[in-house]
């Protein structure tokens, strides 16, 4: 049975620095990878799918990046603004199976 | 326009009512999802239809049904609301056939039930 980790639960920065949110799953045979955001009170936003064949994912200031064998993905924030700060969760799944989504990271960006 | 929508956002009632929540995809998706999101945040799986057909069955209780009468749009009906429904509901949908495509998320029903 997959399980989806985020470490760590929340994380508070100042505004400016460049942050690390971490996803890691425990069966490494998945098909996708994608990382939400998601502001209180509001549905989840899609930042990055990465596809079990690719390594990593870029969108403006997100790079996302894949290393199956090990079971982990990182999602990079560079420049982090105030705008940033919501709710960062994964989600894997296996081809044709359900998406299994993390707990989610609490980003706070500190002006 | 917002590419998937649920209605209503916010809905408040008593243990044993029956209710529907709404949803309607505009991206000219195949395959669309419910999920819920309880007071712990964790995101499971309740359905998913894809072309009309029920392809995903989570082990959910019978009072959940989930009504496509076409492909852009999925509702959720709850008979015999209980305590323990509350949560927020969320819609999705994705492109290809069941969970082979990126996800896009309604912006969620919050179910309060009473």
């Amino acid at each position: 049975k997959q399980e989806v980790t985020q470490i760590p639960a929340a994380l508070s920065v100042p505004e400016g620095e460049n942050l690390v949110l971490n996803c890691s799953f425990t069966d490494s045979a998945i098909y996708n990878l994608q990382w939400f955001r998601q502001d209180p009170g509001k549905g989840l936003t899609s930042l990055l799918l990465i596809q079990s064949s690719q390594r990593e994912q870029t969108s403006g200031r997100l790079n996302a990046s894949l290393d199956k064998s090990s079971g982990r993905s990182t999602l990079y924030i560079a420049a982090s603004q105030p705008g940033d700060s919501a709710t960062y969760l994964c989600a894997v799944n296996g081809y044709g199976q359900n998406f299994v989504f993390g707990p989610g990271t609490r980003l706070s960006v500190l002006p | 326009d917002t590419a998937v929508s649920q209605t209503p956002k916010y809905l408040v009632t008593q243990m044993g009512n029956d209710k529907s929540i709404k949803c309607e995809q505009n991206l000219g998706h195949d395959t669309m999802y419910w999920y819920k999101q309880d007071s712990k945040k964790f995101l499971k799986i309740m359905f998913s239809y894809n072309n009309k057909e029920l392809i995903i069955n989570e082990t959910v209780p019978n009072r959940f049904s989930p009504k496509s009468p076409d492909k852009a749009h999925l509702n959720l009906h709850i008979n015999s609301l209980e305590l323990g429904d509350s949560a927020v509901y969320f819609c999705a949908s994705s492109l290809r056939q069941a969970n082979t495509g990126e996800l896009f998320f309604g912006e969620g029903s919050r179910l309060t039930v009473l």
